[in-house]
């Protein structure tokens, strides 16, 4: 399984933007790059998922450097509500049943 | 709402008993997985089955069973042989398709062995 890392955590003043970096750098051409996050005693929530090119929604931005190599999450302005621990994770859907393989993420706390 | 459901919550267990977790969803989601979470750690893939009927073992199956007779339901079995059972268990969904749009988790079950 095509592995991720990521820094254990970072911090950020609310309001701001942050920038949550992802390495990947065994990504193939099938895997898929997924982002979720987690709060404490909660299942895991989907943020954003690509393939190739940069990908906007709600929530959030991802950005994919054009190597595949590594990618950014991107909240554009953190809230109190965003402190939580963000996974990214590469998911092959053509192989191995699609399976999401979690590593330990990054805890995001944000201050006021 | 279509959505996943984990009951209960929270289960004791006493040490050598079995006891099974619920897992339904009503998303029509193909794809179910089982993952198991330590306290402070990521998540590990216990089971997962793609179609009714099929899984296959994940990372730590041992001490684990599953079955997948609807589509909808995936209920997880801790054995007396897991060891150390005690964790948070977290349900998933997906559709198998490209282009998907991620899994749907279920709120979890939290395990205690007394």
């Amino acid at each position: 399984d095509a592995k991720t890392t990521q820094p254990n955590s970072m911090e950020s003043n609310e309001e701001e933007p942050v920038h949550l970096p992802c390495n990947h750098s065994t990504i193939s051409g099938t895997d898929y790059i997924h982002w979720y996050r987690q709060l404490p005693s909660q299942g895991p929530e989907y943020v954003i998922h690509g393939l190739t090119s940069n990908v906007n929604n709600r929530m959030a931005s991802l950005a994919i450097a054009e190597d595949r190599k590594s990618s950014t999450l991107i909240l554009h302005r953190a809230t109190l509500r965003d402190a939580a621990v963000y996974y990214c994770i590469l998911r092959d859907n053509y192989n191995q049943g699609g399976k999401l393989i979690f590593g330990q993420g990054t805890e995001l706390s944000v201050k006021p | 709402d279509g959505g996943i459901t984990q009951s209960p919550k929270y289960l004791f267990r006493k040490e050598g008993q079995n006891v099974t977790l619920s897992c339904e969803q009503n998303l029509n989601h193909d794809a179910m997985y089982w993952y198991r979470q330590d306290p402070g750690q990521g998540l590990r893939l216990i089971y997962y089955s793609q179609i009714v009927n099929d899984f296959q073992k994940g990372d730590i199956a041992e001490g684990y069973s599953v079955s997948r007779e609807k589509k909808e339901s995936f209920p997880l079995t801790v054995t007396s042989a897991q060891k150390n059972p005690t964790a948070f268990y977290l349900c998933a969904s997906s559709t198998q398709l490209t282009g998907d749009y991620g899994y749907t988790f279920g709120s979890g079950t939290r395990l205690t062995v007394v």
